[in-house]
């Protein structure tokens, strides 16, 4: 079982730059998710999908964009990277949103310079 | 609104030592609960879960009781290994509304185990 894959592992980005995070996963999960882990922060919620075509804002959902034309794949978009946006990312996936563990993938780590 | 604190670390134990990492919460209703684990250069998985009040969930040797009166949910381990170095989060997932739930993460402590 792949569970959820996210690509890349690192990336290193200009400022002003864009990019797109992938994430897919393979347990036919409804609920879909973007996290950002900084130090000190904890996990914060970026963006979230309860379906195919339906998503949602999070905590700290600026500067970023979502879509989710499958029930598979849940991309991470960043229009114009800056400085604030290093981070590691993760992608969770559950099969529900209530008491459903969720499933993360193993990270993205992403230096904007 | 719904929050989660739990003790800072880091937590530095030696092998067969008892583990606590204290975990308390704020919530309007009753809460779901669960304790993350994430080892390096990975992303989290559930080590375990309760879902009313007095439960207690286990995993692996690490136990955690929901307890209502003091709102906590501490992390307990009789004798931790050095593989159970990690950093642990603690969570709550709480229904916003209709089908909606809301899901908030405790910083993470670090636990570091020496031989």
């Amino acid at each position: 079982n792949a569970g959820v894959t996210q690509t890349p592992k690192f990336q290193v980005l200009k400022t002003g730059q864009s990019m797109t995070l992938q994430c897919a996963q393979d347990m036919n999960h409804e609920y879909m998710s973007w996290y950002r882990q900084d130090p000190g922060m904890g996990l914060r919620l970026i963006h979230y999908s309860v379906g195919a075509g339906i998503t949602d804002q999070g905590e700290v959902p600026n500067g970023y964009n979502v879509s989710r034309s499958t029930t598979e794949d849940f991309p991470l978009r960043l229009l114009s990277a800056a400085p604030s946006q290093t981070s590691v990312y993760f992608c969770a996936s559950s099969y529900g949103r209530g008491l459903s563990p969720l499933h993360f993938g193993n990270g993205t780590r992403l230096t904007v310079t | 609104g719904d929050s989660v604190t739990q003790m800072e670390g880091p937590v530095t134990l030696s092998e067969e030592a008892f583990l606590t990492i204290n975990c308390t919460y704020t919530a309007t209703g009753y809460p779901s609960l669960f304790w993350y684990v994430q080892y390096p250069g990975e992303g989290l998985q559930l080590l375990l879960k309760a879902t009313k009040a007095d439960d207690k969930g286990s995993n692996k040797g690490f136990e955690a009781t929901y307890r209502k009166e003091t709102t906590s949910f501490h992390l307990e381990k009789g004798s931790v290994q050095v593989s159970d170095s990690a950093v642990y989060f603690c969570a709550l997932s709480e229904n916003s509304g209709g089908s909606n739930y809301k899901l908030t993460f405790g910083k993470g402590t670090l636990l570091t185990v020496n031989p």
